[in-house]
């Protein structure tokens, strides 16, 4: 099955500079890869995702690549601000075209962003 | 106010004591999702349910039941818990069609603790 490895576990960066959280995933089925963003005390919200037909994807400071042939994806945030800080989870699902079907997360990165 | 709704919030049991917990969405999603998160091991799914009468296991289903009766509700059943059923459960809901509806919308949680 599925499985799907996160690195780090741990990060701190200096606010102002960029973090970067990286996924590798073991099934070539996989079209789907989703982030969630938790912070302390509260539920996962999705804060960026992207298919396998695309190669990059970006929101204002977050952006997400993809790498097919390497089975790898990460997760790029830039100008670090005080509200990052958070665990960060990336994901892996056979089925872009719904979600109604089996996800594989990351076991995680906790982000801390420095004053 | 568009949400998934989870009940209880917290819960301290005894090993073997049969319970349920409720998972409610008013979002009319098709798909909805039950995970544990575990410190180290992030989310991992243990149902997930397409529609109605329509349920599939997830990564850990061992220990669970799960039944989908209604679109709005999927509720999340221990037969028999155990102490390695301690965990923050998660409930979530989405959309399951093409385009950009696969944004699953997570619950607050349910704290477990299995005495």
């Amino acid at each position: 099955g599925e499985n799907v490895e996160q690195h780090p576990s741990t990060l701190s960066v200096q606010e102002g500079d960029s973090a970067v959280i990286k996924c590798t995933y073991s099934d070539s089925a996989s079209n789907y890869f989703p982030w969630y963003k938790q912070e302390l005390g509260k539920r996962p919200q999705l804060i960026i995702d992207i298919r396998s037909n695309v190669g990059e994807k970006k929101d204002q400071r977050i952006a997400v690549t993809l790498n097919k042939t390497a089975k790898h994806f990460s997760l790029h945030i830039t100008e670090t601000q005080p509200e990052d800080s958070a665990v960060y989870f990336c994901a892996a699902s056979m089925n872009a075209e719904s979600s109604a079907s089996k996800i594989i997360f990351g076991s995680g990165t906790r982000l801390s962003i420095r004053p | 106010e568009a949400q998934v709704t989870q009940n209880p919030r917290y819960l301290i049991t005894v090993t073997g004591k049969k319970l349920t917990v409720t998972c409610s969405q008013n979002m009319n999603h098709e798909y909805m999702s039950w995970y544990r998160q575990d410190p180290g091991l992030g989310l991992r799914q243990i149902y997930y349910s397409m529609n109605v009468e329509v349920t599939d296991k997830g990564d850990v289903p061992e220990g669970y039941k799960v039944s989908r009766k209604e679109k709005r509700n999927f509720p999340l059943i221990l037969e028999s818990p155990s102490p390695n059923q301690t965990s923050l459960y998660f409930c979530a809901s989405s959309f399951a069609r093409v385009g950009n509806y696969n944004e699953q919308f997570f619950g607050p949680g349910t704290r477990l603790t299995v005495l």
